[in-house]
């Protein structure tokens, strides 16, 4: 079955620090793929997104490449602000028969970013 | 507010209660999604109802578990004869399908917390 891992935390950078979370997946068929946040308190929402290889998703500063020879979809940022702090989850959607794209997560990464 | 609402936010309950959550999604959404988070994990899927009708269960949902969505706008969780097993939050995500087929972005609620004692 499909599945996604990513690189375990906590992490814990210094401000304007570079960020890499790695994230990788094990798919049947072409997944879309997605990175969410969890900030304290807050409920999951959309970071970015990429529906198809090569394809890169960005908002906020962060980005990810969709590698299919890699099956990778590493986060990153070039300069992390204290207000990134948050739980990142990366994420798959493949379709599970009909019409159901029922997201498949991996474990989360916890970044704690002090100033 | 037009984002995805789910209630109660917590719920305490003994073990063998039974309990049941409510999660409205955004109103023209028609594809609505139930999952679950322990401490630690990422969500996992549990339910997934397109309109009214349930399409797909997760080996996750025993028989004590059970979903419904009536007129393909709210739709409730209910788990009967609670266990300890059980306590996790419950998140609702809500999408459009898309006129091209294909994924489109789930908004996510803010989630029910369960704790069985």
């Amino acid at each position: 079955g499909d599945s996604v891992t990513q690189m375990e935390g906590p992490v814990t950078l210094s401000e304007e620090a570079f960020l890499t979370i790695n994230c990788t997946y094990t798919a049947t068929g072409y997944p879309s793929l997605f990175w969410y946040v969890q900030y304290p308190g807050e409920g999951l929402q959309l970071l970015l997104k990429a529906t198809k290889a090569d394809d890169k998703g960005s908002n906020k500063g962060f980005e990810a490449t969709y590698r299919k020879e890699t099956t990778s979809f590493h986060l990153e940022k070039g300069s992390v602000q204290v207000s990134d702090s948050a739980v990142y989850f990366c994420a798959l959607s493949e379709r599970s028969g009909g019409s159901n794209y029922k997201l498949t997560f991996g474990k989360g990464t916890l970044l704690t970013v002090n100033p | 507010d037009t984002g995805v609402s789910q209630d109660p936010r917590h719920k305490i309950t003994k073990r063998g209660q039974n309990v049941t959550f409510r999660c409205d999604p955004i109103s023209e959404h028609n594809r609505l999604y139930w999952y679950r988070q322990t401490l630690g994990q990422g969500p996992e899927f549990l339910t997934y109802f397109q309109n009214e009708a349930q399409l797909e269960k997760s080996r996750l949902l025993s028989d004590r578990f059970s979903a419904e969505r009536p007129k393909g706008s709210f739709s409730t969780l209910e788990i009967q004869r609670t266990e300890q097993g059980d306590s996790a939050m419950y998140l609702c995500a809500s999408s459009l399908a898309l006129t091209s087929g294909g994924a489109n972005e789930q908004f996510f609620g803010p989630g029910t917390r369960l704790t069985v004692l």
